[in-house]
């Protein structure tokens, strides 16, 4: 069975310190993990993808995050926050063998204070 | 045009009423997805369809009822729904077989239609 973790449901920080979102896995066969963010209103949207070519993955905005196999985690960073990072993000691991197929985790609201 | 798009994105009904949601897709892709997402709970996958034939349905009640007339759209019919059946659903659509090597089927979302059930 393939699942996520997303430790912490609220994470708050200043602009321009560190964001760090966790994300763990657990999947029972190489997996495929997303990040995916979602603003007030709006549907999801892809911000990176670990497709296995490469452990450190850059996605847009800034963000980044770092397969560890070890640590079943791939978490997300971005050095700076912004006033605009501001969303709730969401850690999905691919499910099954169809392509697809996303398992979600419970997602983790990003509040930015001035 | 944007890549996925939901309609209507706001519904009120009561739980006698049938009102359908619509979605969209102009990506090519051949696989269409409706996701519920509720306060305080991880989004749910409640149907799947692949090359317009439902692959998978996750339990869900009968007052929902999908509808894949071809590979660009889906609908979700609804009908004596219940208050808790109030959520964002959202729509997603994706390449539901290997085109070549980093293919890994993504999915696409769109702005989701909020449903409120009086």
């Amino acid at each position: 069975a393939q699942s996520v973790t997303q430790l912490g449901s609220h994470v708050s920080v200043s602009e321009g310190a560190l964001v760090l979102l966790r994300c763990n896995y657990s999947s029972s066969v190489p997996p495929y993990l997303f990040w995916y963010v979602q603003y007030p209103n709006q549907g999801l949207q892809l911000l990176l993808k670990y497709t296995s070519a490469a452990t450190l993955v850059k996605g847009i905005n800034g963000f980044e995050a770092e397969f560890k196999k070890s640590e079943t985690s791939f978490h997300l960073t971005k050095p700076s926050a912004h006033m605009s990072d501001a969303a709730e993000y969401f850690c999905a691991v691919r499910r099954g063998s169809t392509l697809g197929r996303l398992y979600f985790g419970r997602g983790t609201q990003l509040t930015v204070w001035p | 045009e944007t890549g996925v798009t939901q309609t209507p994105r706001h519904l009120v009904m009561g739980m006698t009423n049938k009102k359908s949601l619509k979605c969209e897709q102009h990506l090519g892709h051949n696989a269409m997805y409706w996701y519920k997402q509720s306060a305080k709970k991880p989004l749910e996958l409640m149907f799947v369809y692949s090359l317009e034939e439902r692959v998978e349905n996750n339990s869900v009640p009968s007052r929902f009822s999908p509808e894949c007339p071809n590979s660009s759209h889906l609908f979700l019919h609804l009908h004596t729904l219940q208050p808790e059946d109030s959520a964002l659903y959202l729509c997603a659509s994706s390449q539901d077989r290997a085109r070549g090597l980093g293919e890994v089927g993504e999915l696409f979302f769109g702005e989701g239609s909020r449903l409120t059930v009086l």
